[in-house]
């Protein structure tokens, strides 16, 4: 069964203070791993799609990464306009099961 | 170009009943995919629909069914509510399937099981 695990569960950062979001994830086969913001009363939003071990993308002020067993989502430099939830989610080859969703991080900026 | 709505935003039902959600995808989206959110289990895939046609299926009971009409607007279908049915019913549409790179999901449908 594929899983997927995010830590923390909340962050409170001061604005400015880099940090790092961790997504680790079980899965038959990584066909891709998403990264969602979802923003309180909102859909998520989609962020970045990873494919294979080593990849990296940046978009503005976040950068994901991915390794065979983990991805990070990298904040530098946060504003509170970044404060969201953050959502990890992972598709199998196959892709019958729809994405297996972690949990998320619920991250707050202060400024 | 309008994003995809949702409706009801919000639904109050007792237990036992049944209630019926509704969704419009994008213009030229032809798939949606349902998903249940709550703060216990966070986001769970419910179903896939493609040019009427269900492609994938979560692990839900049979309590829950959809169905899409040729305009690939979607409804899915909860009989029998429960308590733990209560949540945010989610909707995304793709222009293909599967593609959730390109997933735009709605607001959502705030449901209350009383």
């Amino acid at each position: 069964e594929d899983q997927v695990t995010q830590s923390p569960e909340a962050l409170r950062l001061q604005e400015g203070e880099s940090s790092s979001l961790n997504c680790s994830y079980t899965v038959s086969g990584l066909r891709g791993l998403f990264w969602y913001r979802q923003d309180p009363g909102k859909g998520p939003e989609f962020l970045f799609t990873l494919y294979s071990a080593g990849e990296e993308k940046e978009k503005e002020r976040l950068k994901a990464t991915l390794t065979k067993k983990e991805s990070f989502l990298h904040i530098t430099a946060p504003k509170p306009e970044d404060s969201a939830t953050y959502l990890c989610a992972v598709q199998a080859r196959g892709g019958a099961d729809g994405l297996t969703f972690g949990k998320g991080t619920h991250l707050i900026i202060q400024p | 170009k309008a994003g995809v709505t949702q409706t009801p935003r919000y639904l109050i039902k007792t237990r036992g009943q049944q209630v019926t959600l509704s969704c419009s995808p994008i213009s030229g989206h032809r798939s949606v995919s349902w998903y249940q959110q709550t703060p216990g289990q966070g986001l769970q895939f419910l179903f896939e629909y493609f040019s009427e046609t269900q492609r994938n299926k979560g692990n839900f009971p049979g309590r829950f069914s959809g169905r899409q009409f040729s305009n690939s607007r979607s409804e899915m279908n909860v009989s029998t509510l429960e308590l733990g049915d209560s949540a945010l019913y989610l909707c995304a549409s793709s222009p293909t399937t599967p593609s959730y790179n390109e997933q735009f999901f709605g607001p959502g449908t705030r449901l209350t099981v009383l």
